[in-house]
């Protein structure tokens, strides 16, 4: 168990609508990373908060956003979606250290859409 | 988006046979780790390596960081059936951007 936790595990919803993901970091950490997995692209980055601000952004789409709140966890918002947006939404967390950051990853959602 | 190249794409072997893989970029990177995915699950962090010419052992698992900071690579000796699995090296920069660059996997299995 790596301590970050992701809601709900799976998602299956139609094209067009609105879902939120949402990601509790490990204790302490407060960075936290968004990526999505699918069969064509892999693993891609998509948005890094670090306490509360964004960080960072990746190949992210416009209908697609995120935050992070001050209890530090994250909610992933994903809006008029489509077929190609099906994948695996992997959230992960980290403490800064001087040398690199070790990225620790939750579960997952598994979102469907139909 | 940008993928590490991984090799190989996939391997068979035997219970108790060593395994190496390795991950090369066009580019250098500050850090490097290795993840194992389990199927429908995230990825679990196995090793990082910070420094060029770094070798770090994690049991059965070592890995290095390529001098030139543009490769890496993972070895398991002594294969035992849960390390069935698909393998992924990721890259880091740091300072700023942390984001992490993946591979394209490998995905290893053990043939009883």
């Amino acid at each position: 168990d790596s301590g970050v936790t992701q809601t709900p595990k799976h998602l299956i919803t139609a094209t067009g609508q609105r879902v939120t993901l949402r990601c509790s970091p490990r204790s302490g950490d407060l960075s936290v990373y968004w990526y999505q997995q699918s069969l064509d692209q892999g693993l891609q980055f998509l948005i890094q908060y670090y306490n509360g601000e964004e960080r960072a952004k990746g190949n992210i789409l416009e209908r697609f956003s995120a935050q992070q709140f001050p209890d530090l966890h994250s909610e992933l918002n994903l809006s008029s979606l489509e077929l190609g947006d099906s994948a695996l939404y992997f959230c992960a967390s980290s403490a800064r250290r001087e040398r690199g950051s070790e990225q620790y990853f939750g579960p997952g959602t598994r979102l469907t859409v139909t | 988006g940008q993928q590490l190249n991984q090799s190989p794409q996939s391997m068979f072997i035997q219970e108790g046979e060593d395994v190496s893989m390795n991950c090369t970029s066009s580019s250098i990177f500050n850090t490097w780790l290795w993840y194992k995915q389990d199927p429908g699950e995230g990825p679990v962090l196995l090793i990082a390596l910070y420094k060029a010419g770094e070798l770090t052992s994690n049991g059965r698992l070592t890995a290095q960081f390529g001098i030139t900071r543009k490769d890496s690579f993972l070895n398991i000796s002594a294969s035992i059936p849960s390390d069935v699995g698909i393998y992924f090296c990721a890259g880091q920069l740091r300072g700023g951007n942390e984001k992490l660059t993946f591979g394209t996997g490998t995905r290893l299995t053990i043939i009883p």
